[in-house]
């Protein structure tokens, strides 16, 4: 079976500080990993996906992840906090075998940045 | 450009009546799906469909029905309607059912408050 843990309901920076926000999954077998945004009141857009062809990904915004399979782990980073990237962060994991194209996805983390 | 649309984006009903909240979508893709997102619970699936005449029961289907008779609707509808399904709704698409790695395209959600 597929799930995702996220650490940290709620996470707070300041702005110009680094960002992490941390995500670990489960899964039998190799994952496929996805990190969505969701500014307030709006939908969930995407930020980034691992599809397994480079274990370091680089999304919009400046954010980025790394896929460590040893630790189970898929932590979104950023090096500079701005006031904009204040928004809900989802980690999700790809479903296998009969229900392909389902998305599993974390609690959430609630990123605030103080100025 | 190719998007998907959720309507209302507000509806405030009463218990036991029946609502059908609305999606469409323009990207012409074969998987839809619908989430409900709780406060402290994340994005959890209600319903799916990988095509026309295809629907599928998710983690939380108790109390919603869908159907799928064209590519680009699939609508919601609560049968008879309780507080606890109170909620932010999201409709979701997604390319080709048998690609783990397709991004899902979310909607701008549906505010449904039950009295």
């Amino acid at each position: 079976a597929q799930s995702v843990t996220q650490l940290g309901s709620h996470v707070s920076v300041s702005e110009g500080a680094l960002v992490l926000l941390r995500c670990n999954y489960s899964s039998s077998v190799p994952p496929y990993l996805f990190w969505y945004v969701q500014y307030p009141n709006q939908g969930l857009q995407l930020l980034l996906k691992y599809t397994s062809a480079a274990t370091l990904v680089k999304g919009i915004n400046g954010f980025e992840a790394e896929f460590k399979k040893s630790e189970t782990s898929f932590h979104l980073t950023k090096p500079s906090a701005h006031m904009s990237d204040a928004a809900e962060y989802f980690c999700a994991v790809s479903a296998r075998g009969s229900t392909l194209g389902r998305l599993y996805f974390g609690r959430g983390t609630q990123l605030t940045v103080w100025p | 450009d190719a998007e998907i649309t959720q309507s209302p984006r507000h509806k405030i009903t009463e218990t036991g009546r029946q609502v059908t909240l609305a999606c469409h979508q323009t990207w012409n893709h074969n998987n839809m799906f619908w989430y409900r997102q709780d406060l402290g619970h994340g994005l959890r699936l209600i319903h799916y469909s990988y095509g026309v005449q295809d629907t599928n029961k998710g983690e939380v289907s108790d109390g919603y029905s869908v159907s799928r008779s064209n590519t680009e609707d699939l609508p919601l509808t609560l049968e008879s309607a309780a507080s606890s399904q109170t909620s932010v709704y999201f409709c979701a698409s997604s390319a080709n059912r048998a690609r783990r790695t397709d991004t899902q395209y979310f909607g701008p959600g549906t505010r449904l408050t039950v009295l």
